[in-house]
């Protein structure tokens, strides 16, 4: 079946470091993958996602995730962190195998504190 | 252009009474998904819709958990007897087609409390 991992639970930056978040998949064919950022008692935004094409997506807010096929990943990647990036992570994949399909596998999660 | 809204955002139930929690998808959008938050978990699948139809319920607890998308308004998801192990946050989103590859839309959520 279908998962995804984030291998990190919580990950604390210095504000302006550089931030990467590891997403993996597993799926043997093309996934089609999500990062969704949650700010504390709000819904999810979406960052990016990758379905095709260049491997490195550009997303809102200064975000990028490279899509990794030998490494089955897709992590985030930001050059310099902001205090307002603090927030939940989500990477996710579209169901693809089996049963009824299109709905997203989500991993458990990184949360994301920046230190001033 | 509104996108996905739920209500209400919160609700707070007593043990055996019921919740209904409301989606109105994204304008255009037919296709509509729930999702639980636990807290300190990522979001599980519940339940997907179409107008009318369930498409794939393979997520929802087999008891007091109900779903329904009807032609007109919003799609509703009824726990009967609510339990404390309900309280979570119950997100929806919305799809302008199958597959996902359109994308979707999440609503705020619904944050349910059984006291």
């Amino acid at each position: 079946a279908q998962s995804v991992t984030q291998p990190d639970i919580h990950i604390t930056v210095s504000e302006g470091a550089s931030l990467e978040l590891r997403c993996n998949y597993s799926y043997g064919a093309t996934p089609y993958l999500f990062w969704y950022v949650q700010s504390p008692g709000q819904g999810l935004q979406l960052l990016l996602k990758y379905f095709s094409g260049d491997t490195l997506v550009q997303g809102i807010k200064g975000f990028e995730a490279e899509f990794k096929r030998s490494q089955s990943s897709f992590n985030l990647r930001k050059p310099s962190v902001h205090w307002s990036d603090a927030a939940e992570y989500f990477c996710a994949v579209v169901r693809q195998d089996g049963g009824s399909q299109g709905n997203l596998i989500f991993g458990k999660g990184t949360k994301l504190s920046v230190k001033p | 252009n509104a996108g996905v809204m739920q209500n209400p955002r919160h609700l707070v139930r007593r043990r055996g009474q019921e919740a209904r929690l409301r989606c109105s998808p994204m304008k255009g959008h037919s296709h509509v998904y729930w999702y639980r938050q636990l807290p300190e978990e990522g979001l599980k699948f519940m339940v997907y819709l179409q107008k009318e139809n369930i498409i794939d319920e393979s997520g929802m607890p087999k008891e007091r958990f109900s779903a329904e998308f009807p032609k007109e308004g919003p799609s509703i998801l009824r726990i009967q007897q609510v339990v404390r192990g309900d309280s979570a946050a119950y997100f929806c989103a919305s799809s302008g087609g199958a597959q996902g590859l359109f994308g979707f839309s999440f609503g705020s959520g619904s944050r349910l409390t059984v006291v």
